[in-house]
């Protein structure tokens, strides 16, 4: 089957710009989570999806940072605009189902903002 | 609130070494635990995922055990590689539905 799918790989701006990430998770999987990762640090949750519905958004810094995902497939997120601090990798992760099925990341997006 | 811990940050071995790596939460009413790989530059890689109600998981060389009661899982590589140099990370899922809460991870090197 094929992998979580996101794009772009890397992306370097300038801070106040505004950039925009895609996700495509695996075909059939409900459920979908957007993580960023910091240098040296852990993978900490910024928003999760049921289909089209969000979950958990308590981490998300809403006055930047927003995501969607209509019609319950591919995700978008969106930083408006750019810190110095947003720079880390961006992580999509899906399952099939909540609970106790397994999580599938796709390759992340790795943010520059100078 | 829910928070994981890994030790140690790095690790170094020969070839051919067993290796233990920790992992401890400080809420024990979760509901799995995972282990996950992390290559540089790529993403995350489940490799084992333990129930609340199971002791540990096996799969190839790798064993990772659970005791929920004292907060505590290891994950034991067996006859160690070059090929399993990665950063290894753990999760906890606290309850069905949310969101896994990841420790820092541990890198390991394994030496030719």
């Amino acid at each position: 089957e094929a992998g979580v799918a996101q794009s772009p790989r890397y992306k370097i701006i300038e801070k106040r710009q505004s950039v925009a990430f895609w996700c495509n998770p695996i075909s059939g999987h409900a459920t979908l989570y957007w993580y960023q990762q910091i240098l040296g640090q852990g993978p900490k949750l910024l928003i999760q999806f049921q289909n089209n519905g969000v979950v958990d958004d308590s981490q998300l810094p809403k006055d930047r940072f927003s995501a969607e995902r209509l019609k319950g497939v591919d995700s978008t997120l969106k930083i408006q605009p750019a810190k110095l601090e947003d720079s880390a990798v961006y992580l999509c992760a899906s399952k099939i189902r909540t609970g106790d099925s397994p999580l599938h990341f796709g390759n992340g997006t790795r943010l520059t903002v100078t | 609130k829910q928070e994981v811990t890994q030790i140690p940050a790095a690790l170094s071995v020969p070839e051919g070494e067993n290796l233990v790596l920790n992992c401890s939460f400080t809420d024990s009413a979760i509901y799995n635990l995972q282990w996950f790989r992390q290559d540089p530059g790529k993403g995350l890689t489940s490799l084992l995922l333990i129930q609340s109600s199971q002791r540990e998981q096996t799969s190839g060389r790798l064993n990772a055990s659970l005791d929920k009661s004292s907060g505590r899982s290891t994950l034991y590589i067996a006859a160690s590689q070059p090929g399993d140099s990665a950063t290894y990370l753990c999760a906890v899922l606290h309850q069905a539905g949310t969101a896994l809460i990841f420790g820092k991870g541990t890198t390991l090197s394994v030496s030719s």
